[in-house]
């Protein structure tokens, strides 16, 4: 268990609707970064926040958006959803800042399949 | 970020000690070279970060020359439950940032 806990493990939804992935990370981490994986696409990194500001953006959609809220908690938002968005979306919080080190803890991921 | 590059898949057998390379031709000053493990539908797990020479833990060795254009994840003794993917990443120390590349999906047979 790394200490990070995404939610909803499981989503089915349909082509154009809009869903929320949710993300607490390990206690006492004050960055959360996003990662999308496809089989076809490996691990894309989306966005990274650290300490409720956005620190890095990667490969991330204009339909999507994330923020980080003050409690720490992270959330994704992905809109306008097209049968290619469907892929396992991973969360994880690390240290950095603290310890500035490339340990991520990563959560067990959200699948989202949309039809 | 310096780019990786490492072979995309490797075999080896139970017992056997699994060396994979990786390079990093542009890696920069600030930068660390860091190993994570996947299996399937689970989070990438963080195996080793190292910034020059060598690196033990538990689980694996790493291996960084002095030039650090490259460095050599080392599993001594592998078991079935070492197949996975492994990923060699360079960690910004200046972003925070950690870009995952293809990775080399290692199979470890009986």
């Amino acid at each position: 268990d790394s200490g990070v806990t995404q939610t909803p493990k499981h989503l089915i939804t349909a082509t154009g609707q809009r869903v929320t992935l949710r993300c607490s990370p390990r206690s006492g981490d004050l960055s959360v970064y996003w990662y999308q994986q496809s089989l076809d696409q490996g691990l894309q990194f989306l966005i990274q926040y650290y300490n409720g500001e956005e620190r890095a953006k990667g490969n991330i959609l204009e339909r999507f958006s994330a923020q980080q809220f003050p409690d720490l908690h992270s959330e994704l938002n992905l809109s306008s959803l097209e049968l290619g968005d469907s892929a396992l979306y991973f969360c994880a919080s690390s240290g950095y800042r603290v310890a500035n080190t490339g340990e991520l803890f990563f959560g067990e991921g959200s699948r989202l399949t949309v039809l | 970020l310096a780019k990786t590059t490492q072979p995309i898949s490797m075999d080896s057998y139970e017992g056997q000690e699994v060396n994979i390379t990786c390079s990093h031709n542009n890696i920069a000053t600030n930068d660390y070279i860091t190993w994570y493990q996947q299996f399937p539908s689970q989070g990438p797990r963080f195996i080793i970060q190292g910034y020059k020479t060598k690196v033990t833990n538990e689980v694996a060795s790493l291996f960084i020359p002095a030039d650090r254009k490259s460095s050599t994840l080392s599993l001594p003794r592998v078991s079935l439950s070492d197949t996975a993917v492994y990923y060699c990443l360079v960690f910004s120390g200046n972003t925070g940032k950690l870009i995952f590349g293809q990775g080399t999906t290692l199979q470890v047979k009986p």
